[in-house]
């Protein structure tokens, strides 16, 4: 079975600064998938960033981007000049793909990210 | 396209009771799952299918039923309904089948339960 760990509970931080949110999975298998998912209070899940295990080239989209370290198990994300409206909370998932196609996310606990003004 | 619909948005129960979640998508995905949020846990698969007439168990299963006659439609059953199933529950779909994984999940906008 995989699990999914996130170490921070809850994150605080200034408008405009740069976090990074960390992530460790554990996994024996090879195919699979990382994301990170954003919630906020709204409680919608939005789909952050993805990373596919085989691509070295880390995942980066606008101001999100990814520290995907294979070896490692580790899967951190960062928000470079974070706004008010990142202020949420995050989950870190994997999930394993075959031949025929994905399979279930497991989710970490999530961290709650606040961003102060 | 609407994505992932479910209903209803809240729902609050007696013990005992049953009710059905609804969730239907639009997408034409093959795979869809419910998957259940509790404070400081994350979320977990209670339930998923990969197309019409197949389904499985996933982490959490127990005092939930599903059934797949559609692509679409996919509800989830609590016959009867415990304090312990006080949860927000997310209905969400994938494109089954090799190539599609990097697309992701779509999830619904969320169910939340209470059971009294």
């Amino acid at each position: 079975a995989q699990t999914v760990t996130q170490s921070q509970p809850e994150m605080s931080v200034q408008e405009a600064e740069t976090v990074t949110l960390s992530c460790t999975y554990d996994t024996s298998e090879n195919n699979y998938y990382l994301f990170w998912y954003k919630q906020p209070p709204s409680r919608q899940m939005i789909l952050v960033i993805r990373q596919e295990a085989y691509k070295q080239q880390n995942a980066t989209e606008n101001r999100f981007s990814v520290n995907f370290q294979k070896a490692a198990k580790s899967f951190s994300l960062k928000i470079s000049d974070s706004q008010l409206g990142d202020t949420a909370m995050y989950f870190c998932a994997f999930m394993l793909y075959s031949g025929g196609g994905a399979d279930g996310l497991t989710f970490g606990k999530g961290t709650h990210l606040i961003i102060q003004p | 396209n609407a994505g992932v619909t479910q209903t209803p948005k809240f729902q609050v129960l007696k013990t005992g009771q049953s009710m059905t979640l609804q969730c239907a998508q639009d997408m034409n995905h093959e795979y869809m799952s419910w998957y259940r949020q509790d404070p400081g846990m994350g979320l977990r698969l209670i339930h998923y299918s990969v197309g019409a007439g197949i389904t499985d168990q996933g982490e959490v299963p127990n005092g939930y039923n599903v059934s797949r006659s559609t692509t679409e439609d996919f509800p989830l059953r609590l016959l009867s309904a415990a304090p312990s199933q006080t949860s927000v529950y997310f209905c969400a779909s994938i494109p089954w089948g090799r190539g599609h994984a990097n697309y992701g999940y779509t999830f619904g906008s969320g169910t939340r339960l209470t059971v009294v």
